[in-house]
């Protein structure tokens, strides 16, 4: 599996907007990037995934370089409960193979 | 919709004993997922089955684990003989194919005592 690489961690203003990066220099064509988070004490919940082009929906938007070697998940406005471990992930669109988790980003959100 | 259903949420075992752990997965899903988690470090797979089949069992320790989805009811992951270095959260995570996205459960803690 392509391998990513994440800062360990991140710190945000509540009600400032956050980016979390994503490396992944190795990605094959049809590799798809996901995020997902773990909250406190919760199962990993996801967030956001893409192969191109940049996506939105309602927790998040992700940009997309245009060599595909590294992406950019943005929190349009931090709160509280964005406080989480965040992780992204390559899978093949093809294979199907697991999700394979790696250390992710550990969000702190300051009131 | 109820989501993917584990338990019990927290599990207390002396050394030696076993724990069952079950998941329910997500209406109308049929591949279920486990990987566990150690104190301060990341979700490690440990095996992916189908219903009634083991599809890939490569995250699974060599002895004391065992997991199964039967045709009817919950998929059980099985710890024999129970030690401490088994005190983990233990997360199953279900989809409806095996290209398609997760839904996890909030996971089951087990302690060993």
């Amino acid at each position: 599996d392509a391998k990513t690489t994440q800062p360990n961690s991140m710190e945000s203003n509540e009600e400032e907007p956050v980016h979390l990066p994503c490396n992944h220099s190795t990605i094959s064509g049809t590799d798809y990037i996901h995020w997902y988070r773990q909250l406190p004490s919760q199962g990993p919940e996801y967030v956001i995934h893409g192969l191109t082009s940049n996506v939105n929906n309602r927790m998040a938007s992700l940009a997309i370089a245009e060599d595909r070697k590294s992406s950019t998940l943005i929190l349009h406005r931090a709160t509280l409960r964005d406080a989480a471990v965040y992780y992204c992930i390559l899978r093949d669109v093809g294979t199907g193979n697991q999700f394979y988790f790696g250390t992710g980003t550990s969000l702190t959100v300051i009131p | 919709n109820a989501g993917v259903m584990q338990n019990p949420r927290h599990l207390v075992r002396r050394r030696g004993q076993e724990a069952r752990l079950r998941c329910s997965p997500m209406k109308g899903h049929s591949h279920v997922y486990w990987y566990r988690q150690l104190p301060e470090e990341g979700l490690k797979f440990m095996v992916y089955l189908q219903k009634e089949n083991i599809i890939d069992e490569s995250g699974m320790p060599k002895e004391r684990f065992s997991a199964e989805f039967p045709k009817e009811g919950p998929s059980i992951l099985r710890i024999q003989q129970v030690v401490r270095g088994d005190s983990a959260a233990y997360f199953c995570a279900s989809s409806q194919g095996q290209v398609n996205g997760y839904t996890f459960g909030s996971g089951t803690r087990l302690t060993v005592v």
